[in-house]
C-alpha cells in the first residue's frame, strides 16, 4: 500500500483564521514533506521532515507552521494567511529524506483564502 | 540551485501516436530523475524514474533515456491511449541530505481518439 492520506480535500478560510491541513501515511517511512502548487506550476518544496526532525525549511512564512507528533503524521498549520497562499497543498512521504527515494504523493488540500 | 528546464508545455497527439518530453537540468551534482504523472484532482504518481549510473530504462510502453554529458533526459511513451492524457513532471535531485526535488514546469499531453 504505497497511500498518503490528506484532510481536507477542500479548506475555504478567512485571512484571520485559524486551520490545519493533516497528512497520514502508514508505509513506515521516515520522511514526509510538504509542498504548495499553484494552478498549471509545478510543486514547490516548502518543508522537509525526516525522523520526526524538520530538516528543511524552504524560507516559508510563519504564517505556514509545520508539526510531526510522530512518524506517521504530518501536519501543517495555517494562520493568518493571504489570498495568494491559495493553492493546492500537497504531502509526500519517502522511506527516508535521503537521495535518490522515491516520494510518494497524497492526493492534496485544495486551499482558497479569501 | 538546480533548474529544470521542460518542453513543450503542451503536447497532444493521436491515439497510438509516441509522444517524447525532454528535460534539461543545470546541475552536473545531480544523479536520480524521476518522472511523475498527475491527472486533474490528483497528487503526482511516480511513472519512472532514473538514476545517473544507466542510460535507458524501459517499463513497457514508457521509456526515460539520460545524457548525463548533455545534462538531458526524456520521456518515451509508445503506443499512447486515452488514460495517458495528464500533465506529466520532469524532476532532478542533487546530492544533499535529502530528497530535494527540483521539478520541471511540466508537460500537458492531450491524446485524442
Amino acid at each position: 500500500d504505497t497511500e498518503v492520506t490528506q484532510t481536507p480535500k477542500h479548506l475555504v478560510m478567512g485571512m484571520t483564521n485559524k486551520k490545519s491541513l493533516k497528512c497520514e501515511q502508514h508505509m513506515g517511512h521516515r520522511a514526509m514533506y510538504w509542498y504548495k502548487q499553484k494552478a498549471k506550476k509545478p510543486p514547490e518544496l516548502m518543508f522537509v521532515y525526516s525522523y520526526e526532525k524538520l530538516s528543511i525549511n524552504e524560507s516559508v512564512p510563519s504564517r505556514f507552521s509545520p508539526e510531526c507528533p510522530n512518524s506517521s503524521l504530518l501536519n501543517l498549520h495555517l494562520h493568518a494567511l493571504q489570498p495568494e497562499d491559495s493553492a493546492l497543498y500537497l504531502c509526500a512521504s519517502s522511506p527516508t529524506a535521503g537521495v535518490k527515494n522515491i516520494q510518494y504523493f497524497g492526493a492534496g488540500t485544495r486551499l482558497s483564502v479569501l | 540551485g538546480e533548474n529544470v528546464e521542460q518542453h513543450p508545455s503542451t503536447l497532444s497527439v493521436q491515439e497510438g501516436d509516441s509522444a517524447v518530453i525532454k528535460c534539461t537540468y543545470s546541475d552536473s551534482a545531480s544523479n536520480y530523475f524521476p518522472w511523475y504523472k498527475q491527472e486533474l484532482g490528483k497528487g503526482p504518481q511516480l511513472i519512472i524514474d532514473i538514476r545517473s549510473n544507466v542510460g535507458e530504462k524501459k517499463d513497457q510502453r514508457i521509456a526515460v533515456t539520460l545524457n548525463k554529458t548533455a545534462k538531458h533526459f526524456s520521456l518515451h511513451i509508445t503506443e499512447t491511449q486515452p488514460e495517458d492524457s495528464a500533465v506529466y513532471f520532469c524532476a532532478a535531485s542533487p546530492t544533499g541530505t535529502a530528497s530535494k526535488l527540483t521539478f520541471g514546469t511540466g508537460t500537458r499531453l492531450q491524446v485524442t481518439l
